[in-house]
């Protein structure tokens, strides 16, 4: 299994442009999670779909974020524009819906200068 | 709204025994999950307890009194590779309980 895949890696932007993080979940898994994970704030959860569609997206800061799951092999997460305050690693995690276990890709580190 | 409670830093020697204790309040709880995370990392998931009692998976067992609102992880024969961070996660919600909130997470360090 090639497990849950992120890209890009490491995104360095200036304050003001537009970033978007996208997401490739294992197979077969019906639950993705978008996480945001700072020294100060910890792992929070962003938004999460159950079969492409948005179920709790109670934990997006603010409007400049958005998520999107236009198929069950893909996802993104954008923000726009950005600020130097959303610099944090961003963690895309897949599951079977209803499971206690979550597979979490290796995370993007955003830095927003 | 969820709340949990782990300590921020425990340490403990080579070849002894911890536990990482977890508190937690939230409404709608189907069960406590436990990740590790190594610095620079992605959480890794260890287990989890839907039920009161004892999970034991190799080294790493793990705890949970649902009238306590309170479950632990226990590392026996710790190993220089165990130091990380770990974390408490409650699963709740509707719909199935699919979500995850995590605790701010414990760091465990190993020394000789």
């Amino acid at each position: 299994d090639a497990g849950v895949i992120q890209s890009p890696r490491h995104e360095v932007t200036e304050m003001g442009q537009e970033v978007t993080l996208r997401c490739k979940p294992i197979s077969g898994h019906n639950s993705l999670f978008w996480y945001r994970q700072t020294m100060m704030r910890g792992l929070e959860l962003l938004i999460y779909f159950n079969n492409n569609v948005p179920i709790d997206d109670s934990g997006m800061p603010e409007d400049r974020f958005s998520a999107k799951m236009p198929n069950a092999s893909f996802s993104t997460l954008k923000i726009q524009p950005s600020e130097p305050r959303d610099s944090a690693v961003y963690f895309c995690a897949s599951s079977f819906q209803g499971r206690g276990e979550q597979f979490f890709g290796p995370g993007t580190r955003l830095t927003v200068l | 709204g969820q709340s949990l409670e782990q300590p921020s830093e425990v340490t403990a020697v080579e070849g002894a025994i911890v536990q990482i204790n977890c508190t937690y309040q939230t409404s709608g709880f189907y069960g406590l999950s436990w990740y590790q995370q190594h610095d620079g990392g992605a959480p890794t998931f260890l287990s989890y307890n839907a039920l009161d009692g004892l999970e034991e998976t190799g080294r790493f067992s793990s705890f949970l009194s649902r009238s306590d609102s309170y479950g632990y992880l226990l590392l026996q024969e710790l190993q220089m590779k165990d130091s990380a961070s770990y974390f408490c996660a409650v699963r709740e919600g509707t719909g199935g309980g699919n979500k995850l909130t995590f605790g701010t997470g414990t760091q465990l360090k190993v020394e000789l």
